[in-house]
């Protein structure tokens, strides 16, 4: 079990461009986190998805950032027109349920630096 | 809304010494807590999982504690390494039972050999 893979580790990208970061949670799991962690700061719940559906996206930015988890393939948070303060550390964790009764497992995070 | 303070921020221990990280959450109707530990640049590693059944959890030199009704877990270190120099998360649920986790700042330890 390869656990939770994220991919790029590290992003750069211009500002005004768009970033895609992508996330295949362990196997078996269909609830998918994606957490921010800007400098100096905790890290931040974003959007929490299930298989084809946005559970809850009550940490997401209202423009520029999105997020979906296809019926197959990873889940990919998407950030258009990026800003220098987009910038941060993004983690995707996993989980068999949506039940807190189980734990999350975390992947290594996107790093995402604008310049 | 939950709100997870952990403090304080960083601590510098010498090798060898038992040492204890505190963390409180406001909203005490929670199922779990959870410990991690993220190392510079890297992810987070799940260290224990405490269920609000359960009063601790042990796991090789960490024990962690969790009295909801003092709003109140501490992580245990054991004879602590150099190895243990890490960043220390904990988290909680959004609220109850919601799957979203609230996560304190951090402590930052640092052993010294």
């Amino acid at each position: 079990n390869a656990g939770v893979m994220q991919n790029p580790r590290h992003l750069v990208r211009r500002r005004g461009q768009e970033a895609r970061l992508r996330c295949s949670p362990m196997k078996g799991h269909s609830h998918v986190y994606w957490y921010r962690q800007l400098p100096e700061e905790g890290l931040k719940f974003m959007v929490y998805l299930q298989k084809e559906n946005i559970i809850d996206e009550s940490g997401m930015p209202k423009e520029r950032f999105s997020a979906e988890f296809p019926k197959e393939g990873p889940s990919i948070l998407r950030i258009q027109q990026v800003v220098r303060g987009d910038s941060a550390a993004y983690f995707c964790a996993s989980s068999p349920t949506g039940s807190p009764n189980y734990g999350y497992t975390f992947g290594s995070g996107t790093r995402l630096t604008v310049v | 809304k939950q709100e997870v303070t952990q403090i304080p921020a960083a601590l510098s221990v010498p090798e060898g010494e038992n040492l204890v990280l505190n963390c409180s959450f406001t909203d005490s109707a929670i199922y779990n807590l959870q410990w991690f530990r993220q190392d510079p640049g890297k992810g987070l590693t799940s260290l224990l999982l405490i269920q609000s059944s359960q009063r601790e959890q042990t796991s090789g030199r960490l024990n962690a504690s969790l009295d909801k009704s003092s709003g109140r877990s501490t992580l245990y270190i054991a004879a602590s390494q150099p190895g243990d120099s890490a960043t220390y998360l904990c988290a909680a649920p959004y609220t109850g039972a919601n799957s979203k986790l609230t996560f304190g700042k951090g402590i930052t330890l640092s052993v010294r050999p």
